[in-house]
């Protein structure tokens, strides 16, 4: 079966750009989890939506924000781009919520850079 | 503040020796912890997981052991591969059964398993 699609792969913007990325989970999948993936910090919890509703937020400015289709496919979306959100940010999808990261499979990964 | 530490960012190991990796974590409410190992422009995958309830799980050459006192959790590998040569990030979850599946991961540890 498919695995989990993220789209683009890589990605080049300017500072003060939007960026929208997307992530197709497994199907049959209802939650979507994005992490970004930063040198040094390791993964960071950005949101998971379950069933087209965000089920929880990261520490992250209001600038990053995301949707989950009725299809279950998400997307988040990065407003006035820094130089600091250069970063790989990763898509996990899961059949359920609540699981404690039982049967989270990952994406591939966007690498958004910034310059 | 990290709530998950992997403190030793590298370790280098002789191919059928054992690979021990280190995780702390301060948040007394984890009660869901698990590895992922992750290559290179791919994204991490699951290796193995341990409930709040146990102190040892075991899957093949992976043992992942959980001190709870500590607030501890080590992942074993025996025999050390060269294919398992990649970063492995130690991950929590304070929510299992609940509603939501965000993780908090660790910096990651670069395991370099030598021939």
């Amino acid at each position: 079966k498919a695995g989990v699609t993220q789209t683009p792969r890589y990605l080049i913007k300017t500072r003060g750009q939007q960026v929208t990325l997307s992530c197709s989970p497994i199907s049959g999948h209802r939650s979507v989890s994005w992490y970004q993936q930063t040198p040094g910090q390791g993964l960071q919890f950005l949101f998971e939506y379950f069933s087209e509703t965000q089920r929880n937020k990261g520490n992250f400015p209001g600038r990053f924000s995301g949707r989950q289709f009725s299809n279950s496919r998400s997307e988040m979306n990065v407003s006035t781009l820094e130089l600091g959100d250069s970063a790989l940010y990763l898509c996990a999808s899961s059949p359920l919520t609540g699981t404690g990261g039982d049967g989270y499979t990952f994406g591939s990964g966007t690498r958004l850079t910034v310059v | 503040d990290q709530q998950v530490k992997q403190n030793s960012p590298s370790l280098s190991v002789q191919e059928g020796r054992i690979s021990i990796l280190n995780c702390d974590y301060t948040n007394s409410m984890f009660d869901y912890f698990l590895w992922y190992k992750k290559y290179p422009a791919e994204g991490p995958t699951f290796l193995i997981s341990i409930s709040s309830i146990k102190d040892k799980n075991e899957d093949g050459r992976f043992t992942v052991f959980l001190n709870k006192s500590a607030k501890h959790l080590s992942l074993h590998i025996v025999p050390s591969q060269p294919g398992d040569s990649a970063v492995y990030f130690c991950a929590a979850s304070e929510n299992y059964g609940g509603a939501t599946n965000k993780l908090i991961f660790g910096t990651g540890t670069l395991l370099a398993v030598q021939p």
